[in-house]
């Protein structure tokens, strides 16, 4: 079974950092790129960031541009969300979501349950 | 950036109308559009990819069409577990999500 299980959200004062990871299961990693959605609380969706399978091409929104870096670890089979200078409108559930394999866009076949990020001090 | 516009924003309907929900894109995306449905403190889940191809294990009741800037998703006959917000989202350069269409049943 394919599986995306988030973790490290939680309360952070702004201009605080955290890092998100998205451990995943039932799938060759390293064979799909992988992206960052976020959703704030009664909001729409947003995508933030997307991973080429190897990690050598990334990609972000323009609205987290300079402080959100994504990155993967495939021997830990493992994606990751560092987010610096957190803001009020940082504030989300943060999804991780996989492409059906590694060539660029793609529609979102698999999504993690969420990790919920609160900015407030 | 191409923005995507979603109508009607909520609609209301009754088990076994057929209901329409469109989305239109700022620029032409060819068929690289997909459909997603998102129930309440749920993950989205893939309903249609490339505009109307329906997703593995997806119900036979919800289609897609369209090309260019204007797609639409169509459920044949509302069933209760069909309340749920819909998105649509393009992926032909990056990715954007409309603002959703919530629907509801009477």
């Amino acid at each position: 079974e394919v599986q995306l299980v988030e973790s490290g959200g939680g309360l952070v004062q702004p201009g605080g950092s955290l890092r998100l990871s998205c451990v995943v299961s039932g799938f060759t990693f390293s064979n799909c790129g992988m992206s960052w959605v976020r959703q704030a609380p009664g909001k729409g969706l947003e995508w933030v960031s997307d991973i080429s399978g190897s990690g050598a091409t990334t990609y972000y929104a323009d609205s987290v541009k300079g402080r959100f870096t994504i990155s993967r670890d495939n021997s830990r089979n493992t994606l990751y969300l560092q987010i610096y200078n957190l803001r009020a409108e940082d504030t989300a559930v943060y999804y991780c979501a996989k492409c059906p394999g590694d060539y660029g866009s793609c529609a979102f076949d698999i999504w993690g349950q969420g990790t919920m990020v609160t900015v407030s001090s | 950036d191409i923005q995507m516009t979603q109508s009607p924003s909520t609609l209301s309907a009754s088990v076994g109308d057929r209901v329409t929900i469109t989305c239109r894109a700022s620029q032409s995306i060819s068929s690289w559009l997909a459909w997603y449905q998102q129930k309440p403190g749920k993950a989205p889940n893939l309903l249609i990819y490339k505009a109307s191809s329906l997703e593995s294990g997806v119900p036979s009741r919800f289609s897609g069409s369209g090309s260019g800037t204007e797609f639409t998703l169509t459920i044949s006959s509302l069933q209760p577990d069909d309340s749920a917000t819909y998105y649509c989202q393009q992926y032909n350069s990056y990715w954007t999500f409309g603002q959703g269409t919530k629907v509801e049943i009477k």
